[in-house]
């Protein structure tokens, strides 16, 4: 079964901690992975696509990467307006409905 | 810029009523999703569409309809509203379901049943 697991749950950094937030999954054949960003009240915001093992990209604060078997989403030098709830997701090549199998979600609070 | 939007934003239920969440997107995409966030469950796909007259099924569909008769819009219908329907649902949309396709979100519509 395709499965996303995010971790740690809830994560508190001061202004200026780095960080990585974690992204296990177990899927039959990965298609995309992706992170998203939801601030309270909103939806999810895209950020990073990846595709396949040892790609990386980068928005700013935010470096994404990918393994066979997780990502990570590293915060370098965070700023209070980075607090929000990252998500992960994947697509699965077992799926030609596009579906996205989410992880429950790293919520983030950054204190100046 | 609109994007994905969706109507209406909040909405109160009682058991048994019936109603239509609204989406509808002005990027032209062919794919358009339904996706239900609950509390300790992540997103999970309601239904999903891939293109006009096309719709199918997600990961729990029961007790909500679709029917996509334009590209742009893709209502959410509630046949006979239950608590378990108590949810935020976020309508998504990309230019087709496959690999490499960006899927974007709309604002989220909070809905309670009582």
């Amino acid at each position: 079964e395709d499965q996303v697991t995010q971790s740690p749950e809830a994560l508190r950094l001061q202004e200026g901690e780095s960080s990585s937030l974690n992204c296990s999954y177990t899927v039959s054949g990965l298609r995309g992975l992706f992170w998203y960003r939801q601030d309270p009240g909103k939806g999810p915001e895209f950020l990073f696509t990846l595709y396949s093992a040892g790609e990386e990209k980068e928005k700013e604060r935010l470096k994404a990467t990918l393994t066979k078997k997780e990502s990570f989403l590293h915060i370098t030098a965070p700023k209070p307006e980075d607090s929000a709830t990252y998500l992960c997701a994947v697509q699965s090549s077992s799926s030609n409905t596009g579906k996205l199998i989410f992880g429950q979600g790293t919520t983030l609070q950054v204190k100046p | 810029n609109a994007g994905v939007t969706q109507t209406p934003k909040f909405q109160v239920l009682k058991t048994g009523q019936s109603m239509t969440l609204q989406c509808a997107q002005d990027m032209n995409h062919e794919y358009m999703s339904w996706y239900r966030q609950d509390p300790g469950m992540g997103l999970r796909l309601i239904h999903y569409s891939v293109g006009a007259g096309i719709t199918d099924q997600g990961e729990v569909p029961n007790g909500y309809n679709v029917s996509r008769s334009t590209t742009e819009d893709f209502p959410l219908r509630l046949l006979s509203a239950a608590p378990s329907q108590t949810s935020v649902y976020f309508c998504a949309s990309s230019m087709a379901g496959g690999p490499g396709n960006t899927i974007y979100f709309g604002e989220g519509s909070w809905l309670t049943v009582v």
